[in-house]
């Protein structure tokens, strides 16, 4: 089955304590991207990559990092977490052509993170 | 930057009569795409709109994309209560892979 898998679902934390937020897709897609969802501040986009080892910022990528040395994952680092980094992340994946074309997005389920 | 607006933010709807999201964003683009979103849960992708004058259609969906104008509108044809579920526009920009969101329509639709 066709998936984009987020580890872990939920997650409470506290200031400062390094974490990471795994994402994992089977579809061999090249295009990965990380999103955050915030009452009020809607859908915004904190980083994506194109394919391995290309990465680039979204809109919102302060405090956050990411890596891309396999296709298949694409973790979001949080080195010192804010109260503000409180959101709901989501994962997503899609085909990318050498010429930029593209196809579905499929999402993760979603990650709910909360620091203390 | 590219700025993405969506209308209406919220949209009551009566069972089997007809509606349209509409998608308006400041930059150039070919790129735009349309996701719906029930409560609590993950998005779903529903149409990928790659060229100006794209239409695509989907059971009572339907997306087209107007880039001379930078509109694109979601029509539903004879809304039924399962399309009820918050509607979201996403625009690439010209630096592929780069989105940028609409706030989102909440739609209701009640008998």
């Amino acid at each position: 089955e066709a998936q984009v898998t987020q580890n872990p679902r939920y997650l409470i934390t506290v200031t400062g304590k390094k974490l990471t937020v795994t994402c994992s897709q089977n579809m061999n897609h090249e295009y990965m991207s990380w999103y955050r969802q915030d009452p009020g501040l809607g859908l915004r986009q904190i980083y994506y990559s194109m394919n391995v080892e290309v990465t680039d910022k979204g809109d919102v990528p302060e405090g956050y990092k990411v890596s891309r040395k396999e296709k298949r994952n694409f973790p979001l680092i949080l080195e010192s977490p804010s109260p503000n980094q409180t959101s709901l992340y989501f994962c997503a994946s899609s085909y990318r052509g050498m010429r930029g074309d593209t196809d579905t997005q499929y999402f993760g389920p979603g990650t709910r993170l909360t620091v203390l | 930057e590219l700025k993405v607006e969506q209308n209406p933010l919220f949209l009551s709807m009566q069972e089997g009569k007809n509606y349209t999201i509409y998608c308006n964003y400041s930059t150039t683009s070919d790129r735009l795409y349309w996701y719906r979103q029930d409560p609590g849960k993950s998005l779903e992708s529903l149409f990928v709109l790659l060229s100006n004058g794209a239409v695509k259609q989907e059971g009572r969906l339907m997306a087209s994309l107007d880039t001379k104008a930078r509109l694109s509108t979601l029509h539903i044809t004879a809304a039924v209560h399962d399309l009820s579920a918050t509607y979201f526009c996403a625009v690439e920009d010209d630096s592929w892979g780069k989105l940028q969101f609409g706030a989102g329509t909440q739609v209701v639709v009640t008998p």
